[in-house]
């Protein structure tokens, strides 16, 4: 079945910018004609929406980051990535990379990437 | 932005309890709502979406219902493996939002 692994540096410095990878195995990005997405959670906190990418790179993105944000797709490394900018300590969070399944449910998740913003 | 509070932010409960979480959306979003699960330390689970679709191998236990702006997720006998925190999730509009959580705890 299909899995998540996300990847990038797990410390970043303030102003810099944030940049993840997803890599999916067990299956092509490409096929079943879903959307992928993007959450952060900071420690001991709740859900955030960041945004969703489509095959094509049609993307949605929550305003609150839209600025900052950019969310593309390598359909031929079977990835998808994110990329936040002028990074903050607002923005250390854990980073979760997920499928949009049937009725926009994320189904399928990865299993998380830490990141700290200090200097 | 829709803004989804939950009910209550945490219950402790025993094996074998009835659990209900409620879930209120500021604005109608039809049946436009998923329910996760999460434990300490993972990724959140899919356990509900369409409102009240059991998403496959979810136990029957859990159960969702609603539509508009109120929603409940029960759980008829909680396990010792349902100690978690519970999130639901609208994906009626952009920004997608998420509830608070409800935490799940042992009595």
């Amino acid at each position: 079945q299909v899995q998540l692994q996300e990847s990038g540096p797990g410390l970043v410095k303030p102003s810099q910018t944030l940049s993840l990878t997803c890599s999916v195995s067990g299956g092509s990005i490409t096929t079943g004609g879903y959307y992928w997405s993007w959450v952060r959670q900071p420690a001991g906190k709740g859900l955030e929406w960041i945004g969703r990418i489509y095959t094509s790179g049609g993307t949605n993105y929550n305003p609150s980051l839209k600025s900052r944000l950019t969310i593309s797709i390598d359909t031929s490394k079977n990835q998808f990535s994110l990329t936040l900018s002028s990074v903050t300590a607002a923005d250390t969070a854990v980073y979760y990379c997920a499928r949009v399944g049937s009725w926009f449910g994320l189904d399928v998740w990865g299993q998380g990437a830490t990141v700290i913003v200090s200097s | 932005d829709i803004q989804l509070t939950q009910s209550p932010s945490f219950l402790s409960a025993s094996v074998g309890d009835r659990v209900t979480i409620t879930c209120r959306a500021s604005q109608g979003i039809s049946s436009y709502l998923v329910w996760y699960q999460q434990k300490p330390g993972r990724a959140p689970r899919l356990l509900i979406y369409a409102a009240s679709t059991l998403q496959t191998g979810v136990p029957s236990r859990f159960s969702g219902s609603g539509s508009g702006t109120e929603f409940t997720l029960t759980i008829s006998s909680l396990q010792p493996e349902d100690f978690a925190t519970y999130y639901c999730q609208q994906v009626n509009s952009y920004p997608r939002t998420f509830g608070q959580g409800t935490k799940v705890d042992i009595k």
